[in-house]
């Protein structure tokens, strides 16, 4: 089946930081990767959605210059929390689209002290 | 806008009973419904998906789902759990193909399975 990656899993790092999350379709192309945010014992809220090539589209209420997203490859997106502080805290989920379904990674939880 | 509504929090079951997790959605046309499974340090996994035709789907791990449209649901089952069943189970909506499958998900429900 179609394997997602995310790396790194965990990352701590300190308020003022910025964070890179990587998103890799491991044995399939994605056009679209989508990027989602989870608080403990709460639900995926949709942050945006990467599109190979272009820029991605944010979804209202998510900081743009905040939340950086680059779809550089068919099989790579990557997330950047810039100037990170503490309420950015939260599990950081991406899925990647084949056209038909999702297909999600396990995740990375990012604490910022 | 779409909307997922989960009512039940958190679920316990013995092992071997029956599980219905409940799903009602709100969406203006024909929904693409959706429910995933979600374990600890694992991504989510989906177990079945309804877009048309029989309004009864079977998934994987032996689950199935029953899309009622007159009354919005879209409730997961299961005959008989297993201990492995424990997780978190989330129900989605997308507005369809033309809206890039942008996926809106309920607050999940925890699955407990006592032995």
């Amino acid at each position: 089946g179609a394997v997602v990656s995310q790396h790194p899993s965990r990352v701590i790092c300190k308020s003022g930081t910025s964070v890179k999350i990587e998103c890799r379709s491991l044995d399939f192309q994605a056009t679209t990767m989508f990027w989602y945010r989870q608080f403990p014992k709460q639900s995926l809220m949709l942050m945006a959605t990467s599109n190979e090539g272009s820029k991605a589209t944010y979804e209202q209420g998510v900081e743009k210059d905040k939340f950086l997203i680059n779809h550089a490859s068919l099989t790579l997106s990557t997330l950047t929390v810039t100037s990170a502080h503490p309420e950015d805290s939260s599990f950081y989920i991406c899925s990647a689209f084949t056209g038909n379904e999702q297909f999600f990674g396990p995740g990375t939880r990012l604490t910022v002290l | 806008a779409q909307s997922v509504t989960q009512p039940d929090i958190h679920i316990t079951v013995s092992e071997g009973a029956s599980l219905e997790l409940r799903c009602n959605y709100s969406y203006g046309a024909t929904p693409y419904l959706f429910w995933y499974v979600q374990s600890p340090g694992q991504g989510l996994q989906l177990l079945l998906k309804y877009f048309s035709g029989d309004t009864l789907v079977q998934g994987i791990k032996g689950f199935e789902a029953e899309f009622k449209r007159s009354q919005s649901s879209f409730n997961l089952r299961k005959p008989s759990v297993h201990w492995s069943d424990a997780a978190e189970y989330f129900c989605a909506v997308a507005g369809g193909q033309a809206a890039g499958n942008k996926l809106t998900f309920g607050g999940g429900t925890r699955v407990l399975v006592k032995p």
